[in-house]
């Protein structure tokens, strides 16, 4: 079965520059989640949308923001880079509309040198 | 104080031992409590997910939720290697809703 797309699986960034990490949902799922894992830390609530609007918010700086675009993929885009960025970023997928449960993607690792 | 508490661990255990895994949690409105298994470097993988107080079993998996001591586990029977694993129990308030996690149990089964 389809799971939940993550791309890049591996991003290197330097202090202040800007990233871009893209979920891709499983088919027919329609609500997208965004968790920040830091080094043997659990996951934090960033973000969510469900049919394309924001649903949720939580622990997201302004530096960052996000969408989910029409076929329901969704992007985070980081900011301003910092070094306390660096962690495990996962995307998670739902189908909002009925009772089912969260589909983790495999994280994208990003590293702020 | 966190919303969700979850025994720290770590854990070790031998092949074939049964292994509990709990949490507590501060919040009353939590209705749906998962938990999910996560190997070094991955996603978390979903195991067990249940909506109010009660019991579910999958194989050699077993949760349990009693809401009115906010308290859930995790019960895994005949435990092999291939269970070892950070184990995090999650939490939310509605089935679309954000899940809050406990900070992870790291399991290891000895052969």
């Amino acid at each position: 079965a389809a799971g939940v797309i993550q791309s890049p699986r591996h991003l290197i960034k330097e202090k202040r520059e800007t990233a871009t990490l893209k979920c891709y949902p499983i088919p027919r799922h329609d609500t997208v989640y965004w968790y920040q894992q830091g080094p043997g830390q659990d996951p934090q609530f960033l973000i969510s949308f469900y049919e394309k609007m924001q649903s949720d918010k939580g622990s997201i700086p302004d530096r960052f923001s996000a969408q989910q675009f029409s076929d329901y993929h969704s992007e985070l885009n980081m900011s301003s880079l910092e070094l306390g960025d660096s962690a495990l970023y996962f995307c998670a997928s739902s189908h909002g509309g009925g009772e089912d449960e969260q589909f983790f993607g495999p994280g994208t690792r990003l590293t702020v040198l | 104080q966190k919303e969700v508490e979850q025994d720290p661990g770590p854990l070790s255990v031998p092949e074939g031992a049964i292994v509990s895994l709990n949490c507590t949690y501060s919040n009353s409105a939590f209705q749906y409590f998962m938990w999910y298994r996560q190997y070094s470097r991955k996603g978390p993988e979903l195991l067990m997910y249940t909506y109010s107080s009660g019991n579910k079993e999958d194989g050699r998996f077993t949760a349990q939720v009693d809401k009115s001591s906010k308290y859930i586990s995790l019960f895994i029977r005949d435990s092999q290697p291939s269970d070892s694993a950070t184990y995090l129990c999650a939490m939310s308030e509605t089935n679309a809703g954000k899940s809050t996690f406990g900070d992870g149990t790291t399991l290891t089964v000895k052969p």
